[in-house]
């Protein structure tokens, strides 16, 4: 089982849709969350962090269930710019002996039609 | 306000040959990262660098090795290049190990 798990997609949506993307993560210890976009052949760009709280950042909004081992992001009123690959990214700081590595999901892929 | 810059941006190499990607950030971070990232694979953590003076192995570290030159500088350096390297190849910094990462432009690497 992969370490971090998302729908690869490509969710294809049109503009002002809204749309929700899902990940999983199997290490229990994990302590931080994040959310990365990837546009096509270029860097990764951290898009917002995820607290237990789940918090919210203009027409994007992230929560985190712990108890399920579940991050999820919701856009809001698509727009043609947000397509990207949306990376889902997990990391322990804390755990020495592991390292604070990052470890990404593989990305799901999403389109945004006019 | 450069962020994390690495050279060179593209580079061919015939298999055998030896190269050195660079990498360098003006964020005062502790933490750099090299990353390799293939299709179908997603990104996959070749070696880190918690701090200054230290490195450690990541998912992936066979053929490759690391030097933290200095705060600032991460190098990766590729000895016998080999067909399977032909990656693009990211290098990442964050103020602590696990925080979230700020990544370079990116090194496309072809080896025949």
């Amino acid at each position: 089982r992969k370490e971090v798990e998302q729908d690869p997609g490509p969710f294809n949506v049109p503009e002002g849709a809204t749309v929700a993307f899902n990940c999983t993560y199997s290490n229990s210890a994990s302590q931080s969350f994040f959310w990365y976009r990837q546009d096509c052949r270029k860097e990764p760009k951290l898009l917002m962090s995820v607290y237990s709280s789940g918090n919210e950042d203009g027409r994007f909004t992230a929560q985190l269930n712990r108890a399920s081992q579940y991050i999820s992001l919701l856009i809001r009123d698509s727009k043609l710019s947000d397509s990207a690959t949306y990376l889902c990214v997990v990391g322990s700081f804390m755990i020495y002996n592991q390292g604070g590595k990052l470890i990404f999901g593989q990305g799901t892929e999403l389109s945004v039609k006019p | 306000n450069a962020g994390v810059t690495q050279t060179p941006k593209f580079q061919v190499l015939k298999t055998g040959q030896s190269m050195t990607l660079q990498c360098a950030q003006d964020m005062n971070h502790n933490s750099m990262y090299w990353y390799r990232q293939d299709p179908g694979m997603g990104l996959r953590l070749i070696y880190y660098s918690a701090s200054e003076g230290t490195t450690d192995k990541g998912e992936v570290p066979n053929g490759y090795n690391v030097s933290r030159l200095n705060k600032r500088e991460f190098s990766l350096r590729l000895e016998s290049a080999a067909p399977s390297q032909t990656s693009v190849y990211f290098c990442a910094s964050s103020e602590i190990k696990g925080a979230g990462q700020h990544f370079g432009d990116g090194t496309r690497l072809s080896i025949l």
